[in-house]
């Protein structure tokens, strides 16, 4: 079975800080993806990458950024955290049409 | 732009059948999904089904899709209080390959 393991399941973060959330998938998979969960809003896209150095934009980049320097690690990263980047994060990932994997999901509280 | 719509909230009783709502816009979707989300977990891919199908059933689970309308439906016979979850619905555009998903629906299983 595809494996998709996010580094932390709680994190708590102080405004302003730079903070790194990791995500490590074992299936050798092209494609990867970054997703936050609100309550009322469903998953939406942050960032998604098909290929090792490769990044795209999702539909909410905006004080996000992304690194994925080997094709199993795809990581996410708040350069500077703000309390409105309170979510639950999910990382995913897929190599076929058989839909995506998603890992435990980190919830992140940034006070 | 592509749209993925569910309702909120479905309240069954233990024993009843479920049925969870989803309509798309896409025409080009090539693949739906149905995913889970049990409390404080990531998602769980429980079935698909692909676009030139009308109906696919796994155990307790039926998906049915009229792809005239553009809605999909997945029906959970025999619900159990282990069901009670977060259930998203998904589509894969064939434009992009991405999936987009609805706001998802939250079961409630009475005992």
């Amino acid at each position: 079975d595809v494996k998709v393991t996010q580094s932390s399941r709680y994190l708590v973060k102080r405004t302003g800080e730079k903070v790194f959330l990791e995500c490590v998938q074992d299936m050798d998979h092209e494609n990867m993806f970054w997703y936050r969960q609100d309550p009322g809003l469903g998953l939406r896209l942050i960032y998604f990458s098909y290929d090792v150095k490769m990044k795209e934009k999702g539909d909410i980049p905006e004080g996000y950024s992304v690194s994925r320097e080997k094709k199993e690690r795809f990581s996410l990263i708040l350069e500077s955290a703000s309390t409105n980047q309170t979510s639950m994060y999910l990382c995913a990932s897929s190599g076929a049409n058989y839909g995506y994997t998603f890992g435990s999901g980190t919830r992140l509280t940034v006070v | 732009g592509e749209d993925v719509e569910q309702s909120l909230f479905l309240s069954v009783r233990e024993g009843d059948s479920s049925v969870i709502n989803c309509t798309y816009t896409d025409s080009s979707s090539t693949y739906l999904y149905w995913y889970k989300q049990e409390p404080g977990a990531g998602l769980q891919l429980l079935t698909y089904i692909f676009s030139n199908m009308d109906m696919k059933q796994d155990q307790r689970l039926t998906v049915l899709l009229n792809k005239k309308d553009k809605h999909l439906s997945l029906r959970i016979a025999d619900t159990q209080t282990g069901d009670s979850a977060i259930y998203f619905c998904a589509e894969m555009t064939g434009a992009t390959n991405k999936l987009i998903f609805g706001t998802g629906t939250l079961l409630a299983v009475q005992p």
